[in-house]
């Protein structure tokens, strides 16, 4: 199916444990970003990607690790997973040179208890 | 820093119009954007605004005054499904394409 996905959608894990959170987008879009949202807060960025192999910290980096061998696939890693780190995780790509418009996967509602 | 401000909560009857603000402090940015978020969805675009003025997407207007730091979404003939949160933000030209976000709006709207 064309567009960006993210699995899993649903995931509790245990403190201390490390998860990986998944992100596939098919349009060959050469920017991925990974944000976080939590209850009554906006989007804050964890890291981003403009090109396969080249990442860059966001906002909130801290615990967390990316990868992007493939352009199309851009996983997310918690290396250590803590309560603090239980949140929304959204996905997003677009295309530079475009209007700017990002496009989002559906979120990964992560649960660390 | 670049920061943008919106309100937290706008009210609105059914029917009516409401406008959902922004103001931002960044300087040297491609364009004001705006997001929909329905309780739950993700974050889905809206409209976006490369030059200063107002721009019609059906039921939704979005306006940008640079001179101002100062721009605005537009939502007429409310439905009770546009029921969400509105988000507006900007890609600075220093930032690498990272969107700057607001903190989001969330607009009630009542029968």
């Amino acid at each position: 199916d064309a567009g960006i996905t993210q699995s899993p959608r649903y995931k509790i894990t245990e403190t201390g444990r490390q998860v990986t959170l998944m992100c596939h987008q098919t349009w060959s879009h050469s920017y991925m970003f990974w944000y976080r949202q939590d209850l009554g807060h906006g989007l804050r960025l964890i890291y981003y990607s403009a090109a396969a192999d080249i990442t860059d910290k966001g906002e909130v980096p801290d615990g967390y690790v990316v990868s992007r061998s493939k352009t199309e696939n851009f996983p997310l890693t918690l290396e250590s997973a803590t309560r603090s780190q239980t949140s929304v995780y959204f996905c997003a790509s677009f295309h530079r040179g475009a209007n700017t418009e990002a496009f989002f996967g559906q979120g990964t509602r992560l649960t660390v208890v | 820093g670049q920061s943008l401000e919106q309100p937290s909560e706008v009210t609105a009857v059914e029917g009516a119009i409401v406008q959902i603000n922004c103001t931002y402090q960044t300087s040297g940015f491609y364009g004001l954007s705006w997001y929909q978020q329905h309780d739950g969805g993700a974050p889905t675009f809206l409209s976006y605004n490369a030059l200063d003025g107002l721009e019609e997407t059906g039921r939704f207007s979005s306006f940008l005054s640079r001179s101002d730091s100062y721009g605005y979404l537009l939502l007429q003939e409310l439905q009770m499904k546009d029921s969400a949160s509105y988000f507006c933000a900007v890609t600075p030209q220093d930032s690498n394409y990272q969107l700057i976000w607001g903190a989001g709006t969330k607009l009630i709207i009542k029968p």
